[in-house]
């Protein structure tokens, strides 16, 4: 089936760096993307989004990437700082009108001072 | 302060047990879902709702139940009939469309005894 994931379970930088996490879509039909940060033992907060008739968007320290031709998504932190450490993942939602988004797995972002 | 609640933050149930995790929202949104996280899994559906007094099924919804009689509150009982209910549950809503954000609560860590 249609899957969302991510191709690196585990990013570790050094506190400053710029960080880039990445993501995987399979589902042609997705038209809307967010990435999400979580803390251990917390709920996901919502971090930055970005529809299909878009190939990037910036918010404060981050930018969103979208690739539609190889289906790929990426989230740049720039001037890591250890606050961001943190689980990351995306999700897509399609044009089929459920508004049911797919998460992926996740990568762990470690950002050592 | 507006936003998602959930309670208790950490639940313990016997074997046999029905347990209820209790969402509850004041954002006015119409739409509410439950998710399962499992370690190093994405987000899992169980139920979803788009408006009071309907409720559907999502991905895993074998072992549990909701109800959503308010526009605020969407609890969920985890049944006996779910034979592995120990995980860390997430509430989230969003307003209604698609291009709405969807907000997480904290959660609610359930571990069966």
């Amino acid at each position: 089936g249609e899957s969302v994931g991510l191709h690196l379970p585990t990013l570790s930088v050094q506190e400053g760096d710029n960080s880039i996490i990445n993501c995987a879509y399979s589902n042609s039909a997705s038209d809307y993307f967010i990435w999400y940060k979580q803390e251990s033992g917390k709920g996901p907060q919502f971090i930055i989004d970005i529809r299909s008739n878009m190939d990037k968007r910036q918010g404060q320290r981050v930018t969103v990437l979208l690739n539609k031709t190889v289906k790929h998504l990426s989230l740049q932190i720039a001037a890591t700082q250890p606050g961001d450490s943190a689980v990351y993942f995306c999700a897509e939602e399609g044009s089929g009108g459920s508004y049911i988004p797919t998460f992926g797995r996740g990568t762990s972002l470690i950002v050592h001072p | 302060d507006g936003g998602i609640t959930q309670s208790p933050k950490y639940l313990f149930r016997k074997e046999g047990q029905n347990v209820t995790l209790s969402c509850e929202q004041n954002l006015n949104h119409d739409a509410m879902y439950w998710y399962r996280q499992d370690p190093g899994q994405g987000l899992r559906l169980i139920y979803y709702s788009q408006i009071v007094n309907d409720f559907q099924k999502g991905d895993i919804a074998e072992g549990y139940s909701v109800s959503r009689e308010k526009k605020e509150s969407f609890p969920l009982t985890v049944t006996s009939a779910q034979k592995n209910p120990t995980a860390f549950y997430l509430c989230a809503s969003r307003r209604g469309g698609r291009t709405d954000t969807q907000y997480f609560g904290p959660g609610t860590r359930l571990t069966v005894l």
